[in-house]
């Protein structure tokens, strides 16, 4: 299975600040990469997928990067609304694996 | 508006089993793979196992070719989950989740609780 390594476990962030956060897939995934959103007592929300294409409805200042095995997510101008914890996918190979997560919070 | 509707939160006691639905609306299920993801409490995703509700055909993970079983009913649009020999570690959220550009829609979950 494609190991997924997700840092940092946690963040902590001020309003208006942007933040990263990375992901590194034991093998090439080609872009295959997904990340999500999940806000307490919530199912899991699609903000990015194949690398770097915004999900519909999903604001702007979020943004995905990367290629080969590196991905990032980047949050621009932090909102209190981010407040979430972040998982990215890999989906190039079955079966389909998650990074740990990233919790997310305000300074 | 697509949406994926699952059942109530269960309780189920060591040995037995659960059945978890998840009915669509909005797209019909035929058209694209279901999959179930779970969170233990605290926890992050585990992927499961996914159907082709077309044609019925499932891919599981290796940890839970034992444990859960996928199915389809296309007339009723739902997608079901059932879960044997149920023990304390199978106490999670379980999530449906619909296979468009990655898992592009998610059920709300249901909190499956094992405890005798």
């Amino acid at each position: 299975d494609i190991q997924m390594t997700q840092s940092p476990a946690s963040l902590s962030a001020s309003l208006g600040e942007t933040v990263t956060i990375e992901c590194l897939a034991s093998e090439d995934i080609y872009s295959n990469l997904a990340w999500y959103q999940q806000k307490p007592g919530k199912s899991p929300q699609l903000l990015i997928y194949y690398a770097n294409s915004l999900n519909d409805g999903v604001p702007s200042r979020f943004s995905g990067s990367g290629s080969g095995t590196q991905y990032s997510l980047k949050i621009n101008s932090l909102q209190s609304e981010d407040v979430s914890i972040y998982f990215c996918q890999q989906n190039y190979d079955s079966p389909p694996t998650f990074g740990s997560g990233t919790k997310l919070e305000i300074k | 508006e697509v949406q994926l509707q699952q059942s109530g939160a269960e309780l189920g006691k060591p040995g037995t089993s659960v059945k978890l639905s998840c009915k669509v609306s909005g797209y019909n299920i035929r058209n694209t793979y279901m999959h179930w993801v779970n969170q233990r409490p605290g926890k992050g995703l585990e992927w499961i196992g996914r159907i082709d509700p077309a044609n019925g055909n499932t891919i599981y993970a290796e940890k839970f070719k034992s444990k859960a079983t996928l199915t389809a009913d296309t007339s009723s649009n739902t997608a079901y989950m059932q879960l044997s020999q149920l023990k304390s570690d199978d106490t999670a959220i379980y999530f449906c989740a619909r296979e468009g550009m990655a898992f592009d829609y998610w059920g709300q979950g249901v909190m499956v609780t094992v405890s005798s």
